[in-house]
């Protein structure tokens, strides 16, 4: 069974901190996404990753920044937290067959 | 932009009712076609993936797939109020180094009543 795990399922901080998502994958996939998810908005792609240190932008990247030093970790970066970077995000790896697995989400609240 | 459309519901069926979700897509060189489930507050799960025109079943959920008219369904059939949920449909654009990226729809809100 493929396992995608994140860090923590729910997240305080306050505005202006830097936070850290983690996602790990047990299943040496190449690709790695992160997404949040926002109601009447759907799953919007923040960046996405295809290879150890290879990061792309995806739809909504502003403010944000990733990490992917090891092929199974692929980190989320939050540079200076704002109250609307609240959001649920939810962090996918796939392979070849491009069926994306997701993990099970981290709601993050920013006071 | 490569758009992905759903009908956000609610769709409401009743218990042991054929539920049908139905998803288009603007790129017609689109090329892998998924269905999610995601309850409330918790993360999407695959349901079934097709690829080729048709119909493709598993257990009580087929996915039907029509690349002329740019069309993917998921029926569901028997509805159990356990598959209460939103459905999501996803596709994986033509061409270029996507890697794997699939844009999604909004999300079809199913509620099977007892």
């Amino acid at each position: 069974d493929v396992k995608v795990t994140q860090s923590s399922r729910y997240l305080v901080k306050r505005t202006g901190e830097k936070v850290f998502l983690e996602c790990v994958q047990d299943m040496d996939h190449e690709n790695m996404f992160w997404y949040r998810q926002d109601p009447g908005l759907g799953l919007r792609l923040i960046y996405f990753s295809y290879d150890v240190k290879m990061k792309e932008k995806g739809d909504i990247p502003e403010g944000y920044s990733v990490s992917r030093e090891k092929k199974e970790r692929f980190s989320l970066i939050l540079e200076s937290a704002s109250t609307n970077q609240t959001s649920m995000y939810l962090c996918a790896s796939s392979s070849y067959t491009d069926t994306q697995y997701f993990g099970p989400g981290t709601r993050l609240t920013v006071l | 932009q490569k758009e992905v459309e759903q009908n956000s519901g609610p769709l409401s069926v009743p218990e042991g009712a054929i539920a049908s979700l139905n998803c288009t897509y603007s790129d017609r060189g689109s090329q892998s076609f998924f269905w999610y489930r995601q309850y409330s507050g918790k993360s999407p799960e695959l349901i079934m993936f097709i690829y080729s025109n048709g119909d493709k079943e598993d257990g009580r959920f087929t996915a039907q797939l029509n690349k002329a008219s740019q069309y993917v369904s998921l029926l569901i059939r028997d509805s159990q109020p356990s598959d209460s949920a939103t459905y999501l449909c996803a596709v994986r654009n033509a061409g270029g180094t996507s890697y794997g990226k699939l844009t999604f729809g909004q999300g079809t809100i199913l509620t099977v009543h007892p």
